[in-house]
């Protein structure tokens, strides 16, 4: 277990309202993901960081920030959720070669 | 084409009998191949991965690897109920960044 958690783990909102997301490592990895997982579309990645202050664009990036200001901490917003942002999320770590997924957070965008 | 495809699934086998999941990719430099088992509502978990030619074994389980023909595939030997879940097949790129597959769903019938 790379010590990986984010909140929240549940949560339900409006369409229209900013969300963030949180994740937090205690294993000092340098590298941090975000993906969403609906079915039918496996994982895909959204953001990544390869250190403080260093973040990419995935592949599903529209509508989508991120920020890494320590190590241990990479967060997810959106800035004006919407329907199609429903989905589960999950952060992940990267050790050498291997990622480790945090438990994943459930959002439901009304 | 997607980068990383995987047999759509799902696949079931009874108890005891070889499951085969099977996995191609596009990027002929991709260098590093993983295995990831997700049970329902959890996160992905490593099972295995591979970088070189040929078969890589650990305990029931086997990866194979053929670069020249863009193939990766798992073997699953005597398979158990506890081995159903999702299988996620994923390719690492040069950019630190991780192509999965939509995944297969295993299903081992007592």
């Amino acid at each position: 277990d790379a010590g990986i958690t984010q909140s929240p783990r549940h949560k339900v909102t409006e369409t229209g309202t900013p969300v963030t997301l949180r994740c937090h490592q205690t294993e000092n990895h340098r590298y941090m993901y975000w993906y969403r997982q609906d079915p039918g579309h496996g994982l895909r990645l959204i953001h990544y960081s390869y250190g403080v202050k260093d973040t990419d664009k995935g592949e599903v990036s529209d509508g989508y920030s991120v920020s890494r200001s320590k190590t241990e901490d990479f967060l997810l917003t959106l800035e004006s959720a919407t329907s199609s942002q429903t989905s589960v999320y999950f952060c992940a770590t990267r050790l050498q070669e291997t990622q480790y997924f945090g438990p994943g957070t459930r959002l439901l965008v009304l | 084409q997607k980068e990383v495809e995987q047999n759509s699934g799902p696949l079931s086998v009874p108890e005891g009998a070889i499951a085969s999941l099977n996995c191609t990719y596009s990027d002929r430099g991709s260098q590093s191949f993983f295995w990831y088992r997700q049970y329902s509502g959890k996160s992905p978990e490593l099972i295995m991965f591979i970088y070189s030619n040929g078969d890589k074994e650990d305990g029931r389980f086997t990866a194979q690897l053929n670069k020249a023909s863009q193939y990766v595939s798992l073997l699953i030997r005597d398979s158990q109920p506890s081995d159903s879940a999702t299988y996620l097949c994923a390719v690492n790129t040069n950019a630190g960044k991780s192509t999965f597959g939509d995944g297969t769903t295993l299903t081992v019938k007592p």
